[in-house]
């Protein structure tokens, strides 16, 4: 088990460019999640996965945000036409149930200059 | 999820206790009370949950009051590396999926 794996680690792009993110989550875990989190807050739900369907969306997640996790494995998270307030840490999580606490990934930390 | 209060920071001395408290007085009767907490430049990691009774685990205890309105995250014997940002967090496993995080407690332990 070697926990929630997210890639690229960092990322600077310039704006108006597309950008994308992986999460590898625990294997045996069916739920994926992704939050944002900006300097100095906590983080914020983006969107939730169950298998592979996705059964949450926050309002955060605009029409230029769009993720997806192929066979209920690894999730993509892409961003379109980015902006300077897309800059963030964007952090995966996954659990095998509701009921039992979240183990985070170390995040993907965007710069957007 | 509904609202918790946390003091913005507090002090510590290596391999003293720490209590951190969390105030929750609009919890329902099916929240759960979660704590996670997020060390520098790392994402949140789970530390303990509990529903009405005590909780004791490898990494902390929570104690939870009796009208289930606050809770108090110990640390038995704080040591440098548990500095980090601890979050309190409500959590109804009945409905929804998302952990809502607010602004949480900075820990600083001191040698």
């Amino acid at each position: 088990d070697t926990g929630v794996s997210q890639n690229p680690r960092h990322k600077i792009t310039k704006r108006g460019q597309n950008v994308t993110f992986r999460c590898d989550p625990i294997s045996e875990h069916n739920r994926l999640y992704w939050y944002r989190q900006t300097l100095g807050q906590g983080p914020e739900f983006l969107t939730y996965f169950q298998n592979e369907a996705q059964l949450e969306k926050s309002r955060l997640l605009s029409d230029r945000f769009s993720a997806e996790r192929p066979k209920g494995s690894f999730s993509t998270l892409e961003i379109q036409r980015t902006e300077q307030g897309d800059s963030a840490m964007y952090l995966c999580a996954s659990s095998p149930q509701q009921v039992y606490g979240y183990t985070f990934g170390s995040g993907t930390r965007l710069t957007v200059v | 999820d509904a609202k918790t209060t946390q003091p913005n920071s507090m002090e510590s001395n290596e391999e003293e206790p720490v209590h951190l408290p969390c105030n929750h007085s609009t919890i329902s009767g099916t929240d759960y009370i979660h704590w996670y907490r997020q060390l520098p430049s790392q994402g949140p990691e789970y530390v303990i949950h509990g529903l009405t009774s005590n909780v004791n685990n490898r990494m902390a205890s929570l104690a939870i009051a009796e009208d289930r309105k606050s809770s108090t995250l110990i640390l038995h014997r704080a040591t440098l590396r548990d500095a980090a940002v601890y979050y309190c967090i409500l959590r109804d496993h009945n409905a929804g999926n998302m952990l809502t995080f607010g602004g949480g407690t900075r820990l600083m332990v001191k040698p």
